[in-house]
This record gives C-alpha cells, sequence and structure tokens, in this order.
C-alpha cells in the first residue's frame, strides 16, 4: 500500500525558516518524481514543486523560488521542502504528492503556519 | 502559464440525480507524447485529495463506475450518474502537459440540497 506521512509542520514567525518532509512507502520511491502542493485554509490546491526521481532537476512556483528548497534521499524514502523567508501567505497545508505521468497519491498533510 | 476554470464552482444537487463540472484550460492540454494529461481529484471535507480521473477519461482502482471524464484539446467534464452522499466534496482539475507551474482548477464544491 502506498502511504506517504508528511512531518515537520508547525508554527514559524513571519522570515523564520522550516523543513517539513514526506516518508514514503509502498513503492520504490526512488524510481518516481515527487511534488509539494499546498492548501491554504479555505482555499484550492496549489503546486509548489516537483523534483525527479534522482533529485538531479527541480521546478518551483514562481511564488516560493529562491525561498524554497526541494530535495530528496532516496537512500531514506524521504522527501524534504526547506523553507526559508517564511511569509504568512505560505501558511497552508503542505502535501506530498507521487507522480508516475500524473500525480497520483497524496500525503495526510502538514500544517505550517507563519505567524507572530 | 496555463489556467484551468471550473464551473459551476458551486453544485446543488439531489441524491441520485447526476451532476456535471467542465473545466476549461487556457490552452491545449495535448502533450507532444499524444496524451493528455488532464486529471480530476476529490476531496472530502477533512481529507486529503484521491485522483478520480486520469488521462481525461481513465478511472482509477476503486472509483465507483458512476464517475466518468470525458473531453478534449481544451473542454474536459466529470460526471457523476447518480449522486450519492459520500460523493460530497470539492473537486479539481488538473493538467500535468504544460509545466512548470502545474495547474488546478479552482474547484467545484458539490453540495447535497
Amino acid at each position: 500500500e502506498v502511504q506517504l506521512v508528511e512531518s515537520g509542520g508547525g508554527l514559524v514567525q513571519p522570515g523564520g525558516s522550516l523543513i517539513v518532509s514526506c516518508a514514503a512507502s509502498g513503492f520504490t520511491f526512488s524510481n518516481y518524481w515527487m511534488h509539494w502542493v499546498r492548501q491554504a485554509p479555505g482555499k484550492g490546491l496549489v503546486w509548489v514543486s516537483r523534483i525527479d526521481s534522482d533529485g538531479s532537476d527541480t521546478d518551483y512556483a514562481d511564488s516560493v523560488k529562491g525561498r524554497f528548497t526541494i530535495s530528496r534521499d532516496n537512500a531514506k524514502n524521504t522527501l524534504y521542502l526547506q523553507m526559508n523567508s517564511l511569509r504568512a501567505e505560505d501558511t497552508a497545508v503542505y502535501y506530498c504528492v507521487r507522480d508516475y505521468y500524473s500525480i497520483d497519491y497524496w500525503g495526510q498533510g502538514t500544517l505550517v503556519t507563519v505567524s507572530s | 502559464d496555463v489556467v484551468m476554470t471550473q464551473s459551476p464552482l458551486s453544485l446543488p444537487v439531489t441524491l441520485g440525480q447526476p451532476a456535471s463540472i467542465s473545466c476549461r484550460s487556457s490552452q491545449s492540454l495535448v502533450y507532444s507524447d499524444g496524451n493528455t494529461y488532464l486529471s480530476w481529484f476529490q476531496q472530502r471535507p477533512g481529507q486529503s485529495p484521491r485522483r478520480l480521473i486520469y488521462k481525461v477519461s481513465n478511472r482509477d482502482s476503486g472509483v465507483p463506475d458512476r464517475f466518468s471524464g470525458s473531453g478534449s484539446g481544451t473542454d474536459f467534464t466529470l460526471k457523476i450518474s447518480r449522486v450519492e452522499a459520500e460523493d460530497l466534496g470539492v473537486y479539481y482539475c488538473y493538467q500535468g502537459t504544460h509545466w512548470p507551474p502545474y495547474t488546478f482548477g479552482q474547484g467545484t464544491k458539490l453540495e447535497i440540497k
């Protein structure tokens, strides 16, 4: 069974940093592209970032480019999102999402709240 | 960026009746490999999104056959043949053809009358 379990969310002050993680199991993690998608409270789904299967290629939404870094450790079956210079508008549930020609499985999400 | 426009944004339906959601993209979603990477996701209250349909009309494993997807180019539709109570939630279309960025529709809230 495919499982994606996010962790690391919490309350952080504006301008602060946070790393969220996603532990993957039930599939061969190193074969899949992965994404982060976020959802602000009461709002829709917004794509944040993508990484290819070996971590050599990444993409970012303009709203996070230069502030967020996606990475992965295939030996640990774990996906990461390093978030710096956080803003109030980054407040959202962050979902880890698998991609095989199309995004399919989603984690349960981890809430990141940026507030003073 | 490809803009995905859903309609309606709110859809009150009677149980047992059909429902239909439209999704239009600002450019054709046909990829160079001939596939169209248009998917539909369901998000029930308090849950993570779940994929229902991929590549326009392919139903995911475990998805009831009352759900169907159709369309081509820039116009796509998700249909529910007979709405059940468990279908309430928000439905999103998504394109994975022209990226970055990958883009979602605004979401359509399916409400039971």
